[in-house]
């Protein structure tokens, strides 16, 4: 298993702000991902995150609106630029450990007013 | 990419309760997970199991690769059951998807 901590566990932040959510793992790890869980919907990846290399996005989900950092093996940190109230999600931080099997920070509640 | 279904969509039980819970996929996969998001938010891997079956307490779960579903049993349910339950799947020609999920309410 992986022990993964995340923080902070809720906010709530003004338009137009910004809020950066960190991730740490307990072990080194190549791969960090991030995941979007809009209000009642399931989740949906917006990056993968190598430490010493730019994040690879998925499509719908660009740099310039969710800038990641991977400065080592067992941190990421995740940027959520500009928000409007659409950003209201939890976002989720997961790594991989032996065969592809994913684990799960706690998530981050995040509210935009 | 790969098409993951999951059924049924909403599923309310009376504590004590046995349940099964499908996930369909589209393609030959070599990963599926099973997990468990609780009303807290917090995201529990129950099972990886790309084939057979495993059986972890009173969850099991059965994927038939060939004919591209698998299956999560609840026996005897609980309150702490209550939750949503995703299936994941993806493999080496496509990416990691999550089904839409299952919402299970365990009434006591």
């Amino acid at each position: 298993s992986a022990v993964i901590s995340q923080k902070p566990s809720r906010d709530i932040c003004q338009r137009g702000t910004s809020l950066t959510i960190q991730c740490q793992v307990d072990s080194q790890v190549t791969m960090m991902f991030w995941y979007r869980q809009q209000p009642g919907q399931s989740l949906t990846l917006i990056a993968t995150a190598n430490q010493g290399s730019e994040a690879t996005y998925e499509s719908g989900f660009v740099i310039d609106k969710f800038p990641i950092s991977r400065p080592n093996l067992t941190f990421s940190t995740l940027t959520v630029s500009n928000m409007s109230p659409e950003d209201s999600s939890i976002y989720l931080c997961s790594v991989e450990r032996g065969r592809g099997k994913l684990f799960f920070g706690s998530g981050t509640q995040l509210s935009v007013l | 990419g790969i098409q993951v279904e999951q059924s049924p969509p909403d599923l309310i039980l009376q504590e004590g309760a046995n349940s099964t819970l499908r996930c369909n996929f589209s393609d030959s996969v070599n990963n599926l997970q099973w997990f468990h998001q609780n009303p807290w938010g917090q995201l529990i891997n129950l099972f990886y199991i790309p084939s057979g079956t495993k059986q972890n307490g009173r969850l099991s779960a059965t994927t038939v690769a060939t004919e591209r579903y698998s299956l999560l049993y609840i026996s005897s349910s609980q309150t702490t059951d209550s939750g949503v339950y995703f299936c994941l799947s993806g493999g080496s020609n496509y990416k990691l998807t999550f089904g839409k999920g299952t919402l299970l309410t365990v009434n006591p």
